[in-house]
């Protein structure tokens, strides 16, 4: 079974710092992972994902994330926090079973960042 | 234009009332999924569709009902509705190609049922 685990419901960051979304993931099988942005009152945009390539992924706006099967993580990382970057983030890991979990994604519940003055 | 979009953006609707949500999309995807979103439960898979003939139910499908119409439209039914119904609905898209790929969202619908 799949699952994903924001460890964080929120994170407070003051502008110009680093910023750290920690996700934990649970899959029997070499999972997928992805993570999505959704600022206030806006669908979901995609960030970044890992495939199995890269351990290290780079995704948009400056965020990067690190994939570490040793302990089933996929951190979300950026070294210099903006304003803009207020939103909820959600860390999501692909169905990579056989059968009706293909294809699929689960999301974990979601960490809101705020980032002050 | 949007490759995905979802109407109406906005509903309120009484208990009882029979409801449908509609997605459209541009993409040429063959998949399409509708979720709904809780505040702190994330996002829970409803429905999903991965061709116009193949309707599978998701986490949380009691109560709802979908139909898929063309490759391009998948549309959310409840049938009769109830104040926990009340969320925020995301119609999302992927390919059929080998391989994961990520899923594209529409901009959400705002259900209040009252």
């Amino acid at each position: 079974a799949q699952s994903v685990t924001q460890l964080d419901s929120h994170v407070s960051v003051s502008e110009g710092t680093p910023v750290l979304l920690r996700c934990n993931y649970s899959s029997s099988y070499s999972p997928s992972l992805f993570w999505y942005v959704q600022h206030p009152n806006k669908g979901l945009q995609l960030l970044l994902k890992y495939t199995s390539a890269a351990t290290l992924v780079k995704g948009i706006n400056g965020f990067e994330a690190e994939f570490k099967k040793s302990e089933t993580s996929f951190h979300l990382t950026k070294p210099s926090a903006h304003m803009s970057d207020a939103a909820e983030y959600f860390c999501v890991v692909s169905g990579t079973g056989r059968g009706s979990t293909l294809g699929r994604l689960y999301f974990g519940r979601g960490t809101q960042l705020t980032v002050w003055p | 234009d949007a490759d995905v979009t979802q109407t109406p953006r906005n509903r309120i609707t009484k208990t009882g009332k029979r409801i449908m949500l509609e997605c459209s999309q541009t993409k040429g995807h063959d998949r399409m999924y509708w979720y709904r979103q809780d505040p702190g439960l994330g996002l829970r898979l409803i429905y999903y569709s991965f061709d116009v003939k193949d309707i599978n139910k998701g986490e949380i499908s009691d109560g709802y009902s979908v139909s898929r119409q063309a490759q391009a439209k998948f549309s959310l039914s409840l049938e009769s509705a109830i104040p926990n119904q009340t969320a925020l609905y995301f119609c999302a898209t992927s390919d059929g190609l080998a391989g994961v790929k990520e899923q594209f969202f529409g901009p959400g619908t705002r259900l209040t049922v009252l």
